[in-house]
């Protein structure tokens, strides 16, 4: 158990409606990024929310949007569903400016979301 | 450009040691991380390499040359519940201050045999 926990866990949409996931992240942890990760592939990096403010993005395009709120939640939201957009949805929380560990991320357990 | 090249799919035997290797490029290099991740679940933080030479927890070791653009995840006594996906990712300097990006390799299946 990582203490990051998502919801849903499933989800349905068809083409062209909005979703919105969330994350509630370890309690202390600055930091959150969330991942698109497509079946037999790699986790891509999507965005990074540090003290509620968007300070890095991937290669997603602007209909793939976030918000990061003081009580170490955050969401992911996106507009227009398109078919490529099914794939697993991974949140990671992490506590930038700590020593030892600095990068170990700890991720949730995914939303799986189906676009048809 | 970056990128990350790893094996796709490894298998070894239970008890055997097994090395999967990742290969990298990128700018603004800050280090390598490895993650397993099991059908079905989340990724798990193995190790984190900044700095050359061999990181050792328990039964995972990880090395880095930063020189070569290399490393590796070490897996001895392999058990039956190591089968699994392995990334590597590389951490790097991001376009703004305080961001890291990580970016992920496309993952080594390890399927441990009896």
């Amino acid at each position: 158990e990582t203490g990051v926990t998502q919801s849903p866990t499933h989800l349905i949409k068809t083409r062209g409606q909005q979703v919105t996931l969330r994350c509630s992240s370890q309690s202390g942890h600055n930091t959150v990024s969330w991942y698109q990760q497509a079946l037999g592939q790699g986790p891509q990096f999507i965005f990074q929310y540090y003290r509620e403010e968007e300070n890095g993005r991937g290669n997603f395009p602007p209909r793939f949007s976030g918000l990061q709120f003081p009580n170490y939640s955050s969401e992911l939201n996106v507009n227009a569903l398109e078919l490529d957009d099914s794939a697993l949805y991974l949140c990671a929380s992490t506590s930038l400016g700590t020593s030892r560990k600095r990068n170990e991320q700890f991720f949730g357990p995914g939303t799986r979301l189906t676009v048809l | 450009g970056q990128s990350l090249e790893q094996p796709s799919e490894v298998t070894a035997v239970e008890g055997a040691i097994v090395q999967i290797n990742c290969t990298y490029q990128t700018s603004g290099f800050y280090g390598l991380s490895w993650y397993q991740q099991h059908d079905g679940g989340a990724p798990t933080f193995l190790s984190y390499n900044a700095l050359d030479g061999l990181e050792e927890t328990g039964r995972f070791s990880s090395f880095l040359s930063r020189s070569d653009s290399y490393g590796y995840l070490l897996l001895q006594e392999l058990q039956m519940k190591d089968s699994a996906s392995y990334f590597c990712a590389v951490t790097r300097r991001g376009n703004s201050g305080g961001y890291q990006k990580v970016t992920f390799g496309t993952g080594t299946k390890l399927q441990v045999i009896p």
